[in-house]
């Protein structure tokens, strides 16, 4: 049980396109979803939070204009990368935690590495 | 206050040895310690997790052990295998389905043949 998927797990884009990833819980209802950012043999970098119906709520520093974020429904949260440019190259990852739970426990999904030309 | 520091950056252990990775909080408020492995190239998977309210917590092989009184939390591998090479996050949240996490940094483990 709570299984998280992502997709595309790759991508290469060229410079000045956008870029929409999607994550999925599969066997759960996710009130909250997450997105992080992690680079190479460094920690996970939390970029929004988002909630079913209601808009992300941003971390400092993230531009809520390049990074849009649709929680549609409670099993599926998009991040669109707009107007990719190479520093955007990274691995993304979102996580969800499971409606009702009590603690805040999250869910990873296997991650998807953009690669801007 | 938010941070929580996580200890050694990489590690390398014997196989059938004990691995131990340490992780200090400042912020009281935190009540939920999970702990991240995460192999490259892959999303972490949680691996497990304590609440404040025990000193101890084991599933098979790992261990958490907590001292609330310290701020300190520890994951404890034993009998380390080479399949256990991997790096692993500690992190702290609240008790709250709409709380976030606080990562560590990483370690680094490397569990020789």
């Amino acid at each position: 049980g709570a299984v998280v998927s992502q997709h595309p797990s790759w991508v290469i884009c060229k410079s000045g396109t956008s870029v929409k990833i999607e994550c999925r819980s599969l066997d759960f209802q996710a009130t909250t979803m997450f997105w992080y950012r992690q680079f190479p043999k460094q920690s996970l970098m939390l970029m929004a939070t988002s909630n079913e119906g209601s808009k992300a709520t941003y971390e400092q520093g993230v531009e809520k204009d390049k990074f849009l974020i649709n929680h549609a429904s409670l099993t599926l949260s998009t991040l669109t990368v707009t107007s990719a440019h190479p520093e955007d190259s990274s691995f993304y990852i979102c996580s969800a935690s499971p409606q009702g739970v009590t603690y805040n426990e999250q869910f990873f999904g296997p991650g998807t590495r953009l690669t801007v030309l | 206050q938010q941070q929580v520091k996580q200890s050694p950056q990489s590690l390398i252990v014997q196989k059938g040895g004990i691995s131990i990775i340490n992780c200090a909080y400042e912020n009281t408020a935190f009540d939920y310690f999970p702990w991240y492995q995460q192999f490259p190239g892959k999303g972490p998977a949680l691996l497990i997790a304590i609440r404040p309210d025990v000193s101890e917590k084991k599933e098979g092989r790992f261990t958490i052990s907590f001292n609330k009184s310290a701020k300190q939390f520890s994951l404890h591998i034993m009998d380390s295998q080479p399949g256990d090479s991997a790096t692993y996050f500690c992190a702290a949240g609240m008790n709250s389905g709409y709380s976030t996490l606080t990562f560590g940094k990483g370690t680094m483990l490397l569990v020789s043949p």
